[in-house]
């Protein structure tokens, strides 16, 4: 799976938009991108997937350079309970073998909310 | 609301002795993940079976740990015997697959908090 690079930590302020990065140059033909986060205390939560074309759910907007090189995921009114860390990662969607699903995860971007 | 459960929720427990998490994949999941996290290392994979049957330990100590599905209602990760190293949150997370590999969003459970002293 390609690797990606995040910035560690960013901040938000409350009711605005949080535009995440990712960089993933060494990205496939074949590889999604899917963004998670992960509250304190709690498991990591799936949030959105591409794959080329820009998509939008109740959560986020992700945002897909047209090289695939690069993505941002959109939160478009940040509130306090975005405050998370926030994984972008990259990997084929049709894999077989021992690869059924497999997520490998970075560090991430911890993103603050402040009022 | 379907949710993946895990028990204990948090564990304290000697060194040298068998520690056992178990965990609920949602009904109608046919892939299990067993995930390890700690600050040094974030998050790891140790293990996953599809249909039950183990698809990839590789990143589990497997002179120590054991993961095992019963039936598909139920997953164990089995440390034994448990060492301070392992303290940790493990995470067990479900989704769906398919024959051709294709799969979506996982769902992780609350996760178990292990302390080994």
């Amino acid at each position: 799976d390609a690797k990606t690079t995040q910035p560690p930590s960013m901040d938000c302020a409350e009711g605005r938009a949080a535009n995440l990065p990712c960089n993933h140059s060494t990205i496939s033909g074949n590889e999604y991108v899917y963004w998670y986060r992960q509250i304190h205390s709690q498991g990591p939560q799936y949030i959105i997937h591409g794959l080329k074309n820009n998509e939008t759910n109740e959560m986020a907007s992700l945002i897909i350079t047209e090289d695939r090189k690069s993505s941002t995921l959109i939160l478009p009114h940040a509130t306090l309970r975005d405050t998370a860390v926030y994984y972008c990662i990259v990997r084929v969607m049709n894999a077989g073998g021992t690869s059924y699903g497999k997520l490998t995860f970075g560090q991430g971007t911890i993103l603050t909310v402040h009022p | 609301d379907a949710r993946v459960t895990q028990t204990p929720r948090h564990k304290v427990t000697e060194m040298g002795q068998e520690v056992t998490m178990r965990c609920q994949p949602i009904l109608g999941h046919n892939t299990v993940f067993w995930y390890r996290q700690t600050m040094m290392q974030g998050l790891e994979l140790l293990a996953y079976f599809r249909n039950r049957a183990p698809l990839d330990d590789s990143g589990m100590p497997k002179d120590r740990f054991s993961a095992e599905m019963p039936d598909a209602t139920l997953a164990t990760l089995k440390i034994q015997p448990s060492e301070p190293r392992d303290s940790a949150v493990y995470f067990c997370a479900s989704g769906r697959t398919g024959t051709s590999g294709s799969s979506y969003e996982q769902y992780f459970g609350p996760g178990t908090r292990l302390t080994v002293t």
